[in-house]
């Protein structure tokens, strides 16, 4: 079936700006993560749904940062007042583990790449 | 002390040899550990897990986990061009959220 997806595939915007970033899970997976990944570096944990609820938000940076998941598939992290270090690409994950499970490969969407002027 | 440490390479090895990469974690209660490959401008693709420790194969890849020694690996055996890439290794201290390495770049020289 259809992997994970995401939309936009890039977004470049100005300081200050807000936006939208968007996760299709793959059907099924009640499972579903954003990471935030800087040139040279690993994929950083931001955030962890587990069906509708935020099971895991630790890794959101501050409160500009915020994440929903209404219905349990799509989900949308939120950017409010933009700054330039936000800069980054935003991978989503799904996975098909239930909360607390050790067994928990996670697959990747294809990124968003966010530019901040 | 970094949760997840990895060589970043380049590490370059000819083709048809066997590429060696390694990484080595902090958290002794992680019970998951996962090799991901990502070309350069793509997304992590997962590769391999492994759970238990000893070596599991899966065509020409194995990975090897000593979770005594607080160590996993990857082999590539057969190594080809189309295996350069950046090799992530990912832990899971805590139940559901991966932790990273910074990669390993892998460059596979004909």
């Amino acid at each position: 079936g259809a992997g994970v997806s995401q939309t936009p595939s890039n977004k470049v915007t100005e300081k200050g700006k807000y936006v939208e970033l968007r996760c299709d899970p793959i059907s099924g997976h009640t499972a579903l993560y954003w990471y935030r990944q800087s040139l040279g570096q690993g994929p950083e944990f931001l955030i962890y749904f587990q069906g509708t609820g935020a099971a895991d938000d630790s890794g959101l940076p501050n409160d500009r940062f915020f994440a929903v998941r209404p219905e349990g598939s799509v989900s949308t992290l939120k950017i409010q007042r933009t700054e330039r270090g936000d800069s980054a690409v935003y991978l989503c994950a799904s996975s098909s583990a239930g909360k607390g499970s050790s067994y928990n490969e996670q697959f990747f969407g294809p990124g968003t790449r966010l530019t901040v002027l | 002390q970094k949760e997840v440490e990895q060589n970043s390479g380049p590490l370059s090895v000819p083709e048809g040899a066997i590429a060696s990469l390694n990484c080595t974690y902090s958290d002794r209660g992680s019970q998951s550990f996962f090799w991901y490959r990502q070309y350069s401008g793509k997304s992590p693709e997962l590769i391999m897990s492994i759970y238990s420790n000893g070596d599991k194969e899966d065509g020409r890849f194995t990975a090897q986990l000593n979770k005594a020694s607080q160590y996993v690996s990857l082999l590539i055996r057969d190594s080809q061009p189309s295996d350069s890439a950046t090799y992530l290794c990912a832990v899971n201290p805590l139940r559901n959220k991966l932790t990273f390495g910074t990669g390993t770049q892998l460059k596979v020289e004909l």
